[in-house]
């Protein structure tokens, strides 16, 4: 089976600039979470869909950043505008259940200059 | 904030050594799991523990998760290069929110 896939792999926009990431869950995989490292940072947790719904969002940075799952597949997230500080790279993992192992995708990295 | 501090940071050993490594917090954690890492990939699951005290084995690793559920080891044995890596220890209470370790870098040289 496939597994989580996210793109782009990587990312460099200028301060100001809108990103979306795009990451493809497992297919039949409810559970899709966003994950974040800033450097130096361990991996933090931004939200959770569980199909198209938000579960929950308390992990979102601030209301620059927009999590989406249309039809509860693909999930994108968008940061606009983007700031220095939203550098880092963005894990998607999804499960079957939502206290399953995590699956994780090989993350975008987002350089903000 | 609930923090899972992991220890060492970083470990470089050579072939064939033991190692182990710590994640502890004072917070309680209905599991927690242990994830390796290696540059340019997402973290891959190694194991779930659940029960204060379960030890679990997975060839040439033993993890262990403490008997208050608030701390947890990963021990390797004979090491290898092919065990280079980052260790992520994560942990969730109750819920599908799970919490990351610091993380330990692993290097072993042949």
């Amino acid at each position: 089976e496939a597994g989580v896939t996210q793109f782009p792999s990587h990312s460099v926009i200028e301060k100001g600039q809108t990103v979306t990431l795009r990451c493809d869950p497992i297919s039949g995989h409810d559970n899709l979470y966003w994950y974040r490292r800033v450097m130096g940072k361990e991996i933090k947790f931004l939200l959770h869909f569980v199909k198209e719904s938000k579960q929950d969002e308390s992990g979102m940075p601030n209301n620059r950043f927009l999590a989406e799952r249309t039809g509860g597949t693909y999930s994108t997230l968008k940061v606009q505008p983007a700031e220095l500080e939203d550098s880092g790279v963005y894990f998607c993992a999804s499960s079957q259940d939502a206290i399953q192992a995590l699956h994780f995708g090989n993350g975008t990295r987002l350089t903000v200059t | 904030t609930q923090l899972l501090e992991q220890s060492p940071q970083f470990l470089s050993i050579q072939e064939g050594e033991n190692l182990t490594v710590y994640c502890n917090s004072s917070s309680v954690f209905s599991s927690l799991q242990w994830y390796r890492q290696e540059p340019g990939e997402g973290p891959v699951l190694l194991v779930t523990v659940v029960t204060g005290g379960e030890v679990k084995k997975l060839k040439r690793l033993t993890f262990q998760f403490g008997d208050a559920r608030k701390d947890s080891s990963l021990h390797i044995t004979a090491a290898q290069p092919g065990d280079t890596g980052l260790y992520l220890c994560a942990g969730a209470q109750w819920t599908y929110k799970y919490i990351f370790g610091t993380g330990t870098r692993l290097k072993v040289l042949a």
